[in-house]
């Protein structure tokens, strides 16, 4: 039972264009949702979060949107540029707990 | 900001014997850690937590006597495959959040171990 889903595994962009990835999960009461940028062989690397009180916050080029009524979020990073070339992953917090569920990724390639 | 190094980051080692992966958040305590192990291609998934002082809890599916975790300080945590088997050939991966930063902090991960079992 994947409580949280990426359901596109792959996404390429043109440079300088916008990337937008997204994620989708089944349980109303999370309330916490990250995003995480890997690498192969490295650990993940946190980019941005959002709060469930929240719809929108924004870092640099790197924003996310949630839309609870939908359970979706998505991540638009804008301008892309080569090196955001990596596997995303969102991740979700039951209430309560330290824990995160991680969706399966999505690969992203920017194209120069 | 918070740095969780993880060593080593590669090892092989043969069917049966056992391997000690290490965790430590390297500028801050930490009283929980968390073990994730990603097969190619898939998600992260959590296998255990770690609490200082006390037993880790474990997911559903995760056979703790199989893989150890111990928690002896707030800076460390380690998780040992005991005898282990191809099978268990994964990428495993500790992390830990700063709780200094309050509810919402992120996890920080470590750079991971990639184990292989011949």
């Amino acid at each position: 039972d994947q409580q949280v889903k990426q359901n596109s595994p792959s996404l390429s962009v043109q440079e300088g264009r916008i990337s937008i990835l997204n994620c989708d999960y089944t349980n109303s009461m999370f309330d916490y949702f990250l995003w995480y940028k890997k690498y192969p062989a490295e650990g993940p690397t946190f980019l941005i979060s959002i709060s469930s009180i929240k719809d929108k916050n924004e870092d640099g080029r790197f924003t996310v949107f949630l839309n609870k009524s939908a359970k979706h979020l998505s991540l638009h990073i804008v301008p892309s540029q080569p090196g955001d070339s990596a596997v995303y992953f969102c991740a979700a917090r039951p209430p309560g707990t330290y824990k995160y569920i991680f969706g399966t990724g999505t690969r992203l390639k920017v194209l120069a | 900001g918070a740095v969780v190094s993880q060593h080593p980051s590669w090892v092989i080692c043969k069917s049966g014997t056992s391997v000690k992966i290490e965790c430590r958040s390297l500028d801050f305590q930490a009283t929980t850690m968390f073990w994730y192990r990603q097969f190619p291609k898939q998600s992260l998934m959590l296998m255990a937590t770690s609490n200082e002082g006390s037993k880790a809890t474990y997911e559903q599916g995760v056979e703790k006597d199989k893989f150890l975790i111990n928690h002896a300080s707030l800076t460390l945590s380690t998780l040992t495959v005991t005898s282990a088997h191809p099978e268990d050939s994964s990428f495993y991966i500790c992390s830990a959040s700063d709780v200094r930063q309050g509810q919402n902090s992120p996890l920080h991960f470590g750079n991971g171990t990639r184990l292989t079992v011949t």
